[in-house]
Formats: structure tokens, sequence, C-alpha cells
């Protein structure tokens, strides 16, 4: 069975500061990976997305994500944030075996201090 | 292209009703998913469809139940409502199943049962 795990639940990170979010997964063969954000009362929007290739992939809001299969993550990194990117971001898994059904992992909060 | 539309937005149900929730998804797309999200259990995976067909379930009980019609429109009922079922229920569209596909989500039906 899949399974994410997103160790941080809140991280605080200044208006330009760089960001990292961590992201680990469980599944025995090639995983599909992505990263979404959501705004409070709002539904999820895909930031980026990994299938298969080059593990550094870039996606949308300047966020970009390195796959390492050696470490089972996924980290998502921004190298300098806005307060526009306080919201709360969610790492999932799929696979091709499971259809589109996703495994998200837990979540982690994101404050943006001015 | 008009995105994901949940309908409706908030609902209030009482104990041991049933109510039924409605996703149109994108234009085109065939494959509708659908979560539960709540502060304790995150993220939950409810089932699929593609094409009129269940695709995948996740483990909930037989009380949540869904379809999908030839327009691709999906709804999920929930009978004999019980206070945990109060979540904010997300429907996400796909072109296409499985996995390698980007899902676009709704903003949700905030659902609470009192």
């Amino acid at each position: 069975a899949q399974s994410v795990t997103q160790p941080d639940i809140h991280i605080t990170v200044s208006e330009g500061a760089s960001l990292e979010l961590r992201c680990n997964y469980s599944y025995g063969a090639t995983p599909y990976l992505f990263w979404y954000v959501q705004s409070p009362g709002q539904g999820l929007q895909l930031l980026l997305k990994y299938f298969s290739g080059d593990t550094l992939v870039q996606g949308i809001k300047g966020f970009e994500a390195e796959f390492k299969r050696s470490q089972s993550s996924f980290n998502l990194r921004k190298p300098s944030v806005h307060w526009s990117d306080a919201a709360e971001y969610f790492c999932a898994v799929g696979a091709a075996a499971a259809g589109n059904k996703l495994t998200f992992g837990g979540g982690t909060r994101v404050l943006v201090k001015p | 292209k008009a995105g994901v539309t949940q309908t409706p937005r908030y609902l209030i149900k009482t104990r041991g009703q049933q109510v039924t929730l409605s996703c149109s998804p994108i234009s085109g797309h065939r494959s509708v998913s659908w979560y539960q999200q709540t502060p304790g259990q995150g993220l939950q995976f409810l089932f699929e469809y593609f094409s009129e067909t269940q695709r995948n379930k996740g483990n909930f009980p037989g009380r949540f139940s869904g379809r999908q019609f030839s327009n691709s429109r999906s709804e999920m009922n929930v009978s004999t409502l019980e206070l945990g079922d109060s979540a904010l229920y997300l429907c996400a569209s796909s072109q296409s199943t499985g996995g390698n596909t980007e899902a676009f989500f709704g903003q949700g039906t905030r659902l609470t049962v009192v």
C-alpha cells in the first residue's frame, strides 16, 4: 500500500527567504508524485508533478521539486517566498495500478512573516 | 474553459438523514474522483468513476456511494449521516485514468452534520 509522510506540520518562513517542504513516500514500484497547494476554504491546485524522466521538475509559482528514489523523497522548494505563498501544501502519490487514486500526506501549513 | 463545479458549496444536515453531492467535471474529462477532507484524517480517497464505471474504491463504509452519468457528471450519496461525516468533500476530474494524468479539483462541498 502507498503512504506519504510530511514530517513538518507547520513551517514559518520570512518573506524573501527560501522554503523547503519535505515529503517521503512508500511504494514498491515507480510512483507518480504530486505537490498540491490549498488556500483556506478552497480546493487543491496542482503545483507540479513527476511521472518519469528528469528528477528535477519545475512547477508553477516558482516552485520546484526533486525526486530522489534512493531516499524515497520528493521535496518541494522555492528560492524566495512571497506573502501569497502562505497556504497548506500537500504531497501525494499515485500509481498506474491504482487508476487516479491519490494518497495524500498530512499536509504542511506554511506561514509567511513580513 | 470552465473548471470543476461542485454543488452545493455548503450543506447542513441532521444525523440520520441522507445527502447527495454533485460534481460537474471539466468538459472532455471522463474520470471523476471523490475525496473527504477532515482535520483529523486529512484527505482520504472515496472512489473514482471513469466512463460511468467505478474504477477504484477507498476504505469507507457502504453508506458512501456514487455514480457517474453519461455526460461524466458525478454524484456521491451518503446515507444515514453521522456526526463524523462532517467534512469538506472534494471532487477531482481528469482526462483519463491510469494515474499519470493531472487531477483538477473543485472548491468542494462543506457538509456539516448536526
